[in-house]
Parts: structure tokens; sequence; C-alpha cells
């Protein structure tokens, strides 16, 4: 069946970076886009990028270009992505979620816990 | 790229029906059909309930409806039930930033 599989998750030290990873499974992995999406504690959904695994240049939300990058594992449909420059500010719930290139997120990941703290 | 403007929240009693808004800009909203809604209960990961303004995925109940005015969307939830109570977020392909989302509404069930 279709799934978004995370992991990478964890504490990390103020200034560091994080990669987080999504495989997917279930379906076509070059037919949809993957977002990646982020929730602070008790805050609403914040988009941050996407990814067509068939090829193309991410897009990146403004507030985050400079420290965000997305890539494409094709061996194993993986789509992984790396946050630099972290502060308290960036902890969150991340999420990578598949849809078109202009929304409609019909999976969603189990969410990645990030927790920054020195 | 600003958040889209929901209501911070909305309440209404079992049967009734509720409207939540998403207001934008022509740059957003208003210039794209490209509009999705997402419900979202507490600890769990978010569901689209409708895509492209007005498309519902198979298998969401016909009581979730979209629908555009001007740079304003809209999510009516007809005969509103207890498990209908969550938070619900809209969302845009914008010009400037493939997509963004609005703030979010809590939803109520009196």
């Amino acid at each position: 069946q279709m799934q978004l599989l995370q992991s990478g998750a964890g504490v990390k030290k103020p200034g560091a970076s994080v990669k987080l990873s999504c495989t997917a499974s279930g379906y076509p992995f070059t037919d949809f886009y993957i977002h990646w999406v982020r929730q602070a504690p008790g805050q609403g959904l914040e988009w941050m990028a996407k990814i067509s695994p068939s090829g193309g240049t991410p897009s990146y939300a403004q507030i985050f270009k400079g420290r965000v990058s997305v890539t494409t594992e094709m061996s194993t449909s993986t789509v992984n992505m790396e946050l630099s420059g972290l502060t308290s500010e960036d902890a969150a719930v991340y999420y990578c979620a598949r849809g078109h290139y202009a929304g409609n997120l019909d999976y969603w990941g189990q969410g990645s816990l990030v927790a920054v703290s020195s | 790229q600003s958040a889209l403007t929901q209501p911070a929240s909305v309440s209404g009693s079992p049967g009734q029906a509720i409207t939540i808004s998403c207001s934008g800009t022509s740059t957003d909203v208003g210039g794209y059909q490209y509009v999705s809604w997402y419900q979202q209960h507490p600890g769990k990961v978010p569901k689209v309930l409708i895509y492209d303004v007005n498309k519902r995925p198979s298998g969401v109940s016909n009581r979730f409806s979209g629908s555009k005015s001007g740079n304003t969307a809209s999510l009516t939830i007809s005969g509103l039930q207890t498990e209908d109570e969550a938070d619900y977020y809209c969302s845009s392909y914008t010009t400037s930033s493939p997509l963004v989302f609005g703030g979010g509404t809590k939803l109520t069930v009196l």
C-alpha cells in the first residue's frame, strides 16, 4: 500500500544541520512531487520545499532559501531534506507529503520531530 | 510570502453547517484554481479534504465542500458531527512561493 516512511528525527544543537529522509513505496515514485511541511509546537502548517523525483529544480519557500536543500535518491525512492543553521525556532515536526506541483498533498509521512537544544 | 488568513476559531452544534473562510490575494487564492483544505486532529497527520477548490478525494464525506469567490476560498461542513472537531488549514498555489498555508482554524463542535 501507499506509504511515506520518514527517518532522521532527533535533538540537534543550535547552529547544526539536520537531514531528514522520506522513503516512498506503493506507487510510481516519479509520478508525484514530494513536499516538505513543518509544524512548530502548537502552531500551524508551514510549507518549506518541493521536488519532482522525475527531475527539475527543487522549489523552496523564500524564508528558508539558503538554509534548506532537497535531493532525490532514485535507487531507494527517497527524498532527503537538509536544514542548516538550526535555531530554537526550527524545533518542529517535519512532514513529507506526496502531492502535485500546486498542492493537493494526499499522502503524508508520519512526521519527524526535531528538537534544538544546547 | 504571508500566510493566508483564516479565522482562528469557529464553532457549531451537531447537525448544523459551518463555513471556514480563507482570504488571500490575486497572486494566490484569486489567481489559481489550486486551493486545498486539510483536516488535522490533535497529534495526527493532516488529511486532505478538498483540492483544486472544490474537488473531493475518494473516501472523503460529501458533507465537506469547497468554493471560491474572488480572493477568498471557503470550506463548508454540513451536518456537523462531533468527530469533525479538529484544526482546518487551507493552502494555495502562489506566484511567489509555490505553496502557502493559512494560519489554521480550530473547529469546536458544541
